[in-house]
């Protein structure tokens, strides 16, 4: 199983709304990444995880919240975002070695009105 | 941290002709990543250069890492519609992790 899954694949959400993103892979990665992508530009790193522990958070806000329960999941918490905060949002997994490429999850379309 | 430019940002060709997207560097490159979005879809890995020189094919696509590994190219020869989308490098940051830097992408149309 080569696949990251990630729940929901659209979110509509008001300015007061709390939220959850799930992501869940089985490949065994010990990394866990946060990526936002807005339209026609690259994704940005937001947060990684390193054996379910929070190892990089590149100065996100925090109405962005993550939390790894298990080497399996990754959550995102949203809670009053703005509507700028609207972007898809991927998770990615990969082992934790020299060289190696993230497996991206098909994302999660937000739109905060 | 590292940044790669690339370019074309935009290139539209017909079905049949060869199309090249390159990645530049002003430091040098422990390695670089190219990956492929499609319309609407997700970051799809494609490849990983590592050496100073090195030169790996997938059937159609070619893929160059400068000898001064600070510059990096994908050529696809003879385009198919299947091979529409976004097409970007990205540099791992972070000691082996894949804390991803990622150029601005060339977005490929291909018209039949």
């Amino acid at each position: 199983d080569t696949e990251v899954t990630q729940t929901p694949k659209h979110l509509v959400m008001g300015m007061t709304n709390k939220k959850s993103l799930k992501c869940e892979q089985h490949m065994g990665h010990r990394a866990m990444y946060w990526y936002k992508q807005k339209a026609k530009k690259p994704p940005e790193l937001m947060f990684v995880y390193s054996y379910e522990k929070l190892s990089i958070n590149e100065s996100v806000p925090s109405r962005f919240s993550p939390e790894c329960p298990n080497s399996s999941l990754l959550n995102l918490h949203l809670h009053a975002l703005q509507p700028e905060d609207s972007a898809l949002y991927l998770c990615a997994s990969s082992r934790i070695q020299e060289n190696t490429e993230a497996f991206f999850g098909q994302g999660t379309r937000l739109t905060v009105v | 941290g590292q940044q790669v430019m690339q370019i074309p940002q935009y290139q539209h060709v017909q079905e049949g002709e060869d199309f090249t997207t390159y990645c530049n560097s002003s430091t040098t490159l422990s390695n670089i990543q190219w990956y492929k979005q499609r319309p609407g879809g997700h970051p799809v890995f494609l490849i990983q250069l590592v050496k100073s020189g090195e030169v790996k094919k997938q059937k159609r696509l070619t893929f160059q890492f400068g000898e001064a590994k600070k510059n990096s190219s994908l050529h696809i020869t003879a385009t198919q519609t299947t091979d529409v989308g976004t097409y970007f490098c990205a540099v791992a940051v972070n000691s082996g992790y894949s804390t991803l830097t990622f150029g601005k992408g060339t977005m490929l149309l291909v018209s039949p």
